[in-house]
């Protein structure tokens, strides 16, 4: 069965570090990988996706950047957080047309 | 397009009735349509989905309709329980992208 991995599960930053999460998926391959963000209380907002390794399509403009080094893993990073970058971050896979989220990791920028 | 930062509207129902819960989608060409059901501090998992081929799909206690007039969905949930109470987000597909409905946060009342 497939399963996808986040990590850490909470992380409280100071402006100005920097941000590394990431995201691993077993048993599939070459899953499409996605990154969202949700605000508190709200919708989950598309930041990029990733159709293969190296593959890596954004969706709205940001200081976060993504990359995909190996086919089931996915990353999302910043030079330099921002405020308004807390939030909670899930990673999720699809083959077809079904979409799985991991647990997600909540980030809080101080 | 993308989902929007609104705040979540607020569906609350008596325990042992049914709710129905609505979403509005943006593209006509979306062909497959997944809801999912987001419990506090977790990802989204996935509930039921329906393929634009078809009007109704039933699962265990849920049943979603589409209406592709009018480019809507919604989930009917039966005999509504206590651990029905979670935020619910319909997500349209096409190509590699899902788009998010800004979610309902669904109360269950004792």
């Amino acid at each position: 069965s497939q399963t996808i991995h986040q990590w850490p599960a909470t992380l409280v930053q100071p402006v100005g570090s920097p941000l590394s999460l990431e995201c691993t998926v077993e048993g599939t391959s070459n899953p499409n990988l996605y990154w969202y963000r949700q605000a508190a209380g709200r919708g989950l907002q598309l930041l990029f996706y990733s159709v293969g390794i190296g593959q890596i399509s954004s969706e709205v403009p940001q200081n976060l950047s993504a990359s995909r080094p190996q086919d089931r893993q996915f990353i999302l990073s910043s030079k330099k957080l921002l405020l308004s970058d807390s939030g909670f971050y899930l990673c999720a896979w699809s083959v077809g047309d079904e979409q799985f989220f991991g647990p997600g990791t909540r980030l809080t920028v101080l | 397009g993308e989902s929007v930062g609104l705040h979540l509207p607020t569906l609350s129902v008596q325990e042992g009735d049914n709710s129905i819960i609505n979403c509005a989608y943006s593209n006509s060409a979306s062909d497959y349509f997944i809801w999912y059901k987001q419990e506090s501090g977790k990802g989204p998992q996935f509930i039921i989905d329906i393929r634009s081929n078809m009007d109704k799909r039933q699962g265990q206690r849920v049943t979603v309709l589409l209406n592709k007039t009018v480019k809507h969905l919604s989930l009917q949930i039966a005999a509504t329980q206590p651990g029905d109470s979670a935020v619910y987000f319909c997500a349209e597909n096409f190509g590699q992208n899902f788009v998010f409905g800004p979610g309902t946060r669904l109360s269950v009342l004792p």
